[in-house]
């Protein structure tokens, strides 16, 4: 059973840019969660992604964006980068349908964005 | 507005003693609750869950608490062991929002040897 794994794992832009982010999902795992950690706080939901089609979403602007693929695997899309879009990016995945509310989620090693 | 809060940063223990760890939470949707642990350059990985229904949840050393009139939830370690050193967060879900999870800044724990 391959875990969820992410890259880039680091790296660098600068403001203005735009970065795509890449996950593949657990596997057997249908539902893909987005999360942004920055630096001394706890990650922040994104948005998640289920059946290619956007589930969900947290307080993040249009300029976030992302895609879910046939395979589960999913991309995170973020345009006109900021210095404040510095943080680790975290990628998640689960099986939707299993156990209710349960939000057990299983999340990959994060690709940490650094915008100059 | 943080829902999910947990106000010691960090936490030092000796080895073989008790940790531990709490979070508050200000919104009354919230129904299952969930302690994940980050070691550096990781994911974090969950460790143990609790459902609203319940005031206790056992797995091994380690025991969640809810008490829901206070809106607080703690997490207990016994004993501490070396490895347990790591980053550990409190999150939450609505039922109406699986597998958003709603997480608090997160404690560091040091267990001395």
């Amino acid at each position: 059973e391959t875990g969820v794994t992410q890259s880039p794992t680091h790296l660098i832009k600068t403001r203005g840019q735009q970065v795509t982010l890449r996950c593949s999902s657990q596997s057997g795992h249908n539902t893909v969660s987005w999360y942004q950690q920055a630096l001394g706080q706890g990650p922040q939901f994104i948005f998640q992604y289920y059946r290619e089609e956007e589930n969900g979403r947290g307080n993040f602007p249009p300029r976030f964006s992302g895609l879910q693929f046939p395979n589960y695997s999913s991309e995170l899309n973020v345009n006109a980068l900021e210095l404040d879009d510095s943080a680790l990016y975290l990628c998640a995945s689960s099986l939707a349908g299993t156990s209710g509310s349960t939000g057990e989620l299983f999340f990959g090693e994060g690709s940490r964005l650094t915008v100059l | 507005d943080q829902q999910v809060k947990q106000n010691s940063p960090s936490l030092s223990v000796q080895e073989g003693r008790i940790s531990i760890l709490n979070c508050d939470y200000t919104n009354s949707m919230f129904d299952y609750f969930l302690w994940y642990k980050k070691y550096p350059a990781e994911g974090p990985t969950f460790l143990i869950s609790i459902s609203s229904i319940k005031d206790k949840n056992e797995d091994g050393r380690f025991t969640v608490f809810l008490n829901k009139s206070a809106k607080h939830l703690s997490l207990h370690i016994v004993p501490s062991q070396p490895g347990d050193s790591a980053v550990y967060f409190c999150a939450a879900v609505g039922y109406r929002s699986a597998r958003q999870l709603t997480f608090g800044s997160g404690t560091q724990l040091t267990v001395l040897p």
